[in-house]
């Protein structure tokens, strides 16, 4: 059962363009974790954020995690080519149960 | 930081034949292992859950007789794909827990194609 669901499913910008990525659930989650994966690779963790409010950037990216630790958000400021990639939000709770989201595919045209 | 390995990267093999997958911890033990299967474009797909010296716990409709899955150590798990069909090429990726946070951390992934 997918209980994260993310959107968009796909984006395709512009260089220098801002984007927001979304992950939403009705469960709560202890932590959420964000990771990237580029083609023919493994996903690459960007950040976990384990407090309802919590705010973390990471250069030009803004990660959210929600009040009610059921959702998150990703802002990436002026998108790079090298931002291209599948962006997959990652719920866990304290049962040692890991629930991936849809995913969102990220095109930055160059 | 925490490195996991897969081996090996990439595999083509016949119909019927028998793949073996290692997914190695290479700088911190792992008490809990993941594996899961990735198609195009698609998220993760959790297989199932390896707890080292206990038995896997496979996800609903996933064959445990399919794909054996053994955690002999705190640093290997192996999934084996027995009889191989053409419907099981895939991407497979596995992952492990760092201590008791709720961090994973991927392997590379192995790219399995079934002629």
């Amino acid at each position: 059962t997918q209980l994260l669901e993310q959107s968009p499913q796909f984006l395709s910008i512009q260089e220098g363009e801002n984007l927001t990525v979304y992950c939403n659930s009705s469960s709560v989650f202890s932590s959420l974790q964000w990771y990237r994966q580029e083609p023919g690779e493994g996903p690459v963790l960007l950040v976990t954020v384990v407090t309802g409010g919590e705010v973390k950037k990471l250069k030009r990216l803004t990660f959210q995690f929600g009040d009610a630790r059921k959702d998150s958000s990703l802002h990436i400021t002026a998108a790079q080519p090298g931002d291209t990639g599948l962006y997959l939000c990652a719920g866990s709770n304290t049962g040692n149960q890991f629930y991936f989201g849809t995913g969102t595919s990220l095109t930055v045209i160059p | 930081g925490a490195v996991v390995s897969q081996h090996p990267s990439w595999v083509i093999c016949k119909s019927g034949t028998s793949v073996k997958i290692e997914c190695r911890s290479l700088d911190f033990q792992a008490t809990t292992m993941f594996w899961y299967r990735q198609f195009p474009k698609q998220s993760l797909m959790l297989m199932a859950t390896s707890n080292e010296g206990s038995k896997a716990t496979y996800e609903q409709g996933v064959e445990k007789d399919k794909f054996l899955i053994n955690h002999a150590s705190l640093t290997l798990s192996t999934l084996t794909v027995t009889s191989a069909h053409p419907e099981d090429s895939s991407f497979y990726i596995c992952s492990a827990r760092y201590r008791t946070t709720d961090t994973q951390y991927f392997g590379p992934g192995t790219r399995l194609t079934v002629l």
